[in-house]
């Protein structure tokens, strides 16, 4: 089984409908990630959790939220999809520890937004 | 704020060539760098990391050196094989995660 497993895999929606992506983690790491993949753009960071209460913005928090309901648990939503969010997005999680270290990524969300 | 830039692709080589990538990048303070990897339809796989200056990441034949003087973590591999075909991004942390834009590798036969 995947140790970082992102549900669901592909999503159609329409402008204005309320998104929620689910990441879930085996690995026992505490700090998770999103982040949005691009063309020609690479991965840019929406938000990091270093522990369950903490949450931070990363480079492109605006439109996004999210909850860390537990320790394998990290939820992305987009609040009023817009076309411009049509990605592809992925969860990581890495070890606790000084600066951060290796990433694990999931498989990925491809999210379209008409 | 931060940044990375790595060089432009496609790249196109032939299997048993030499490889490398170009990586800079902008920071405050002391950055972790990192070089990942993403096969088609997979997410990243981290390849080799530094974590601080002249330390050497190196994986699979694969290497790259923090370089604080030159602001630079270029990748290198002596002899690519086809299996080595995916895109390759340089990434550091300094606040927080900055990837570049990816260059895609295609070894051929």
């Amino acid at each position: 089984d995947a140790d970082v497993t992102q549900t669901p895999r592909n999503r159609i929606t329409k402008t204005g409908k309320r998104i929620m992506l689910e990441c879930s983690q085996t690995k026992g790491h505490d700090r998770m990630y999103w982040y949005r993949q691009d063309p020609g753009l690479g991965l840019r960071l929406i938000y990091y959790s270093f522990d369950v209460k903490d949450i931070n913005k990363g480079e492109i928090s605006d439109g996004y939220s999210v909850s860390r309901q537990a320790q394998a648990k990290f939820s992305l939503s987009l609040e009023s999809a817009i076309p411009n969010q049509t990605a592809l997005y992925f969860c990581a999680t890495s070890p606790r520890g000084h600066g951060v270290d290796t990433q694990y990524f999931g498989p990925g969300t491809r999210l379209t937004v008409l | 704020g931060d940044s990375v830039t790595q060089m432009e692709g496609p790249v196109t080589l032939s299997e048993e060539a030499f490889l490398t990538i170009n990586c800079t990048y902008t920071a405050t303070g002391y950055p972790s760098l990192f070089w990942y990897v993403q096969y088609p339809g997979e997410g990243l796989q981290l390849l080799l990391k530094a974590t601080k200056a002249d330390d050497k990441g190196s994986n699979k034949g694969f290497e790259a050196t923090y370089r604080k003087e030159t602001t630079s973590f270029h990748l290198e591999k002596g002899s690519v094989q086809v299996s080595d075909s995916a895109v390759y991004f340089c990434a550091l942390w300094s606040n927080d995660m900055r990837f570049g834009a990816g260059t895609r590798l295609t070894v051929k036969p």
